[in-house]
């Protein structure tokens, strides 16, 4: 693919329920992040993955959340018994191995939990 | 703490006048800034980055030490230019950026 694909676009879920978004980062990207960008703010950082193992995972919020990337490539993000707070883009991220390298970004997932 | 700020939610210009987006950073050592944008309905993308000292689409950004600053300018601003700016650093020996809240930039014809 040409780019960081996220799916799906959007999600709309109840609150209580469980969700999963998924990240397909650019062939060759061992480095992968997941961010959320809450309505009027900055996207904030969530994890960072380097291959298949989490190498910062000090953004997420509480342990309802958790991402996993078991091959290195594909990640999927999981988010458990949601609340409404939980309502945000997520967005993916991709870069080359090393330091202050370019990210690519997705196009995230619309999260709207009612 | 680590910040980022941008003061200005939204900047008005008029089509060929001067744009400065203002971006202000707080981090105890020395970061690398970078400037990403979002077009309408498109991924955010990287701009420029300040270690790269390249101008891009007449975009500029000087990193000022002294004054923790990094704003972005370009000396005449075109419709194109409307979108969504974040002011971004990554710290030494990290992988995350910290963003800052962006700015709307409008060019009115």
């Amino acid at each position: 693919g040409a780019g960081v694909s996220q799916t799906p676009s959007n999600k709309v879920t109840e609150k209580g329920k469980y969700v999963e978004l998924r990240c397909d980062p650019i062939s060759g990207h061992t480095a992968l992040y997941w961010y959320r960008q809450s309505l009027g703010q900055g996207p904030e950082f969530l994890i960072y993955f380097q291959g298949t193992g989490a190498a910062d995972d000090s953004g997420l919020p509480n342990d309802r959340f958790f991402a996993v990337r078991p091959e290195g490539s594909v990640s999927t993000l999981k988010i458990q018994r949601t609340e409404r707070g939980d309502s945000a883009v997520y967005l993916c991220a991709s870069s080359l191995a090393g330091m202050n390298t370019e990210a690519f970004f997705g196009q995230g997932t619309r999260l709207t939990v009612v | 703490a680590q910040r980022v700020t941008q003061p200005e939610k939204l900047l008005s210009v008029f089509k060929g006048a001067p744009v400065e987006l203002k971006c202000n950073y707080s981090y105890s050592g020395s970061p690398e800034l970078f400037w990403y944008v979002q077009y309408s309905r498109q991924r955010l993308q990287l701009l420029l980055r300040h270690i790269s000292r390249e101008s891009i689409k007449g975009f500029t950004a000087d990193l000022n030490k002294g004054e923790t600053s990094f704003h972005l300018k370009k000396p005449f601003a075109q419709e194109e230019d409307s979108a969504m700016y974040y002011c971004a650093l990554s710290g030494p020996g990290t992988y995350k950026y910290i963003f800052g809240t962006g700015t709307r930039l409008k060019v009115l014809a």
